[in-house]
């Protein structure tokens, strides 16, 4: 089913680093690209979306890079706190086809 | 932003019995619900995808007899998960959008069948 691959799938950085996920698609339909952050038990809240007319988009200390020829992008978290301990999906379009899932844990 | 409620937050049914999940988009209304189920330490896989007041579009290998979906308002959605099993022990999520754009979720329904 999915049609979104994400890496990596779990990624430990020390606080104040920048981890970055990255996802690949495949189907150039696709228009909306968002990022959703998950606790423990909690559903998904977004992050950050965007679209491909436009490279990069950053709110706060997350950013999105997309590279529309290579079908992929990314999310950088800068300055990264031990409170952004949390899954991470990336998700494509209104189809809504998550990745797999990035466990990041920032240690203090 | 936008609040989706789902309703209840946990519940435990007994093996053969029904349980019904409601899905509640608070402050805006929404053309299409997604229903999601997650295995622990996994991604989210999309069971069926409902529009208002027609009929869901499941998921390939998704039971539509078992997972009973309906979408009678723009703000209400629900989820029966019919003659539960514990294999049907699940942690499940609803989301929200209007015009397949911008999609919000509920805080999801841990079910456990004993």
């Amino acid at each position: 089913q999915q049609q979104v691959k994400q890496s990596p799938q779990s990624l430990i950085v020390q606080k104040g680093g920048i981890p970055i996920i990255n996802c690949a698609y495949e189907n150039t339909a696709f228009d909306y690209f968002p990022w959703y952050q998950q606790f423990p038990g909690k559903g998904p809240a977004l992050l950050i979306a965007i679209r491909p007319d436009v490279s990069e988009k950053k709110e706060g200390r997350f950013t999105i890079s997309f590279n529309k020829s290579a079908k992929q992008f990314s999310l950088h978290i800068m300055d990264s706190q031990p409170g952004d301990s949390a899954t991470y999906f990336c998700a494509a379009s209104s189809f809504m086809r998550f990745g797999a899932g990035t466990r990041l844990t920032v240690k203090p | 932003g936008a609040v989706v409620s789902q309703h209840p937050s946990w519940v435990i049914c007994k093996s053969g019995t029904s349980v019904k999940i409601e899905c509640r988009s608070l402050d805006f209304q929404a053309t299409t619900m997604f229903w999601y189920r997650q295995f622990p330490k996994q991604s989210l896989m999309l069971m069926a995808t409902s529009n208002e007041g027609s009929k869901a579009t499941y998921e390939q290998g998704v039971e539509k007899d078992k997972f009973l979906i309906n979408h009678a308002s723009l703000t209400l959605s629900t989820l029966t998960v019919t003659s539960a099993h514990p294999e049907d022990s699940s942690f499940y999520i609803c989301s929200a959008s209007t015009y397949r754009v911008e999609a919000f979720f509920g805080q999801g329904t841990r079910l456990t069948v004993v």
